[in-house]
């Protein structure tokens, strides 16, 4: 079985544009979270989404938004790109967004360079 | 901010000794507890995980103790091998009614020593 595949693997861009991250998660697998990992403030929340559904969302500014297909591929968006969203952007998905279904099983990630 | 934090950020051990990696969680309706690990230049990678029903789970040379009184989790690896230095990162997961969503402390280096 095929783990999470996130596209593309790294991308530089400048400031004031905007990018589109990529992630297909496990077949079979409904609830894609998507997580920013830098080094000082470790794995930060963005979003979950769950048919087609955000069903929670992090404390991050509305640059930063996303959405899931049918075939629950995801992807996320940042706009007005700023230096501090440096980062690796993590996807992860799991069976549903409950407990009994809330291990995570995460890609390799999208290094994001801002310059 | 993070409820889920650990003790130490890094932590070096000696080949075939075993390693207890430590973590403190403030939430007390955290239902549900797991540890990653992760490999530079590679994603988090599931390791094991606990329910708050249960004081111990038990996988391969790993354990997971937890301890609701205090608030503590600990990842223990028997007999660690180099192949374990990575960043390893504990997880709480908050249900509230429909919504849970899984918080990470910052995470702790293990180093080994050949």
């Amino acid at each position: 079985k095929a783990g999470v595949t996130q596209t593309p693997r790294y991308l530089i861009k400048t400031r004031g544009q905007q990018v589109t991250l990529s992630c297909s998660p496990i077949s079979g697998h409904r609830s894609v979270s998507w997580y920013q990992q830098t080094p000082g403030q470790g794995l930060q929340f963005l979003f979950e989404y769950f048919s087609e559904t955000q069903r929670n969302k992090g404390n991050f500014p509305g640059r930063f938004s996303g959405r899931q297909f049918s075939n629950s591929r995801s992807e996320m968006n940042v706009s007005t790109l700023e230096l501090g969203d440096s980062a690796l952007y993590l996807c992860a998905s799991s069976l549903g967004p409950w407990t009994g279904q809330r291990k995570l099983f995460f890609g390799s990630g999208t290094q994001l360079s801002v310059l | 901010g993070e409820s889920v934090g650990l003790h130490l950020p890094t932590l070096s051990v000696q080949e075939g000794d075993n390693s207890i990696i430590n973590c403190a969680y403030s939430n007390s309706a955290s239902d549900y507890f797991i540890w990653y690990k992760q490999e530079s230049g590679k994603g988090p990678q599931f390791i094991i995980d606990i329910r708050s029903n249960m004081d111990k789970r038990q996988g391969q040379r790993v354990t997971v103790l937890l301890n609701k009184t205090v608030k503590h989790l600990s990842l223990q690896i028997a007999a660690t091998q180099p192949g374990d230095s990575a960043v390893y990162f504990c997880a709480e997961n908050i249900s509230s009614g429909a919504n849970s969503k899984l918080t990470f402390g910052k995470g702790i280096t293990l180093s080994v020593r050949p």
